[in-house]
């Protein structure tokens, strides 16, 4: 079945780094736009980034611009989010998410239909 | 604090109707289509309504979005116990190319 598996969370000091992971199965993975989505505990949704199906497009949210780099390798049919200098704010259950349109415009880019169960990651000294 | 503001909280009892907002501008939800996602609690979240008022196949009917001027409304008709969950409404801010979800309601069927 479609399926997307995150991985990669954990506990990491602030200023540090961590990459996530995101394993997609059950579907054409290089067709797809995929997003980062996340959610500080007991908040809202957060969207992070979005990354086109062939790279050539990527947005990311204010609060991580310039700090956070989202990548894939369709041969690998995996998604990433490199997190650097890691602030406590960053907190959160991370979500991979894929966009229900193949080959979509940004302006579909607001429809998300497949979501993983999401890893956790907590910045803490 | 989301450009797209939805209210903290709703409640209705079992069987009854429930509308939920999206409030933005006429920056955002005029000039974009709306979807709407329902979280269950310690579950991702899930899709039920895309374009406005689009259902994916599988979500039922009880279901429906609607898109007026600068806001947006879920209506969930035949409230069901199983309905309590955190409802979000998203967007694609083409002016500003990013993604915003509104803050949140949380949904209680008394």
């Amino acid at each position: 079945q479609v399926q997307l598996v995150e991985s990669g969370g954990g506990v990491v000091q602030p200023g540090r780094s961590l990459r996530l992971s995101c394993a997609a199965s059950g579907f054409n993975f290089r067709s797809y736009p995929v997003h980062w989505v996340r959610q500080a505990p007991g908040k809202g949704l957060e969207w992070v980034a979005i990354i086109s199906y062939d790279e050539s497009q990527k947005y990311y949210a204010d609060s991580v611009r310039g700090r956070f780099t989202i990548s894939r390798d369709n041969s690998k049919n995996t998604l990433y989010l490199q997190m650097n200098s890691l602030r406590g704010e960053d907190t959160a259950v991370y979500f991979c998410a894929r966009v229900r349109r193949p080959y979509s415009a940004p302006y579909y880019y607001y429809i998300i239909d497949v979501w993983g169960q999401g890893t956790t990651v907590t910045v803490s000294s | 604090q989301s450009v797209l503001t939805q209210p903290p909280s709703v409640s209705a009892a079992p069987g009854q109707k429930v509308t939920i907002s999206c409030s933005g501008s006429n920056s955002n939800i005029r000039n974009n289509y709306v979807s709407w996602y329902q979280q269950l609690p310690g579950s991702a979240p899930k899709l039920l309504i895309y374009d406005n008022s689009e259902r994916p196949s599988g979500i039922p009917d009880r279901f429906s979005g609607s898109q007026s001027g600068t806001s947006a409304t879920l209506d969930i008709t035949g409230l069901q116990t199983g309905d309590e969950a955190d409802y979000y409404c998203g967007i694609w801010d083409s002016s500003l190319s990013l993604v915003v979800f509104g803050g949140g309601t949380k949904l209680t069927v008394l």
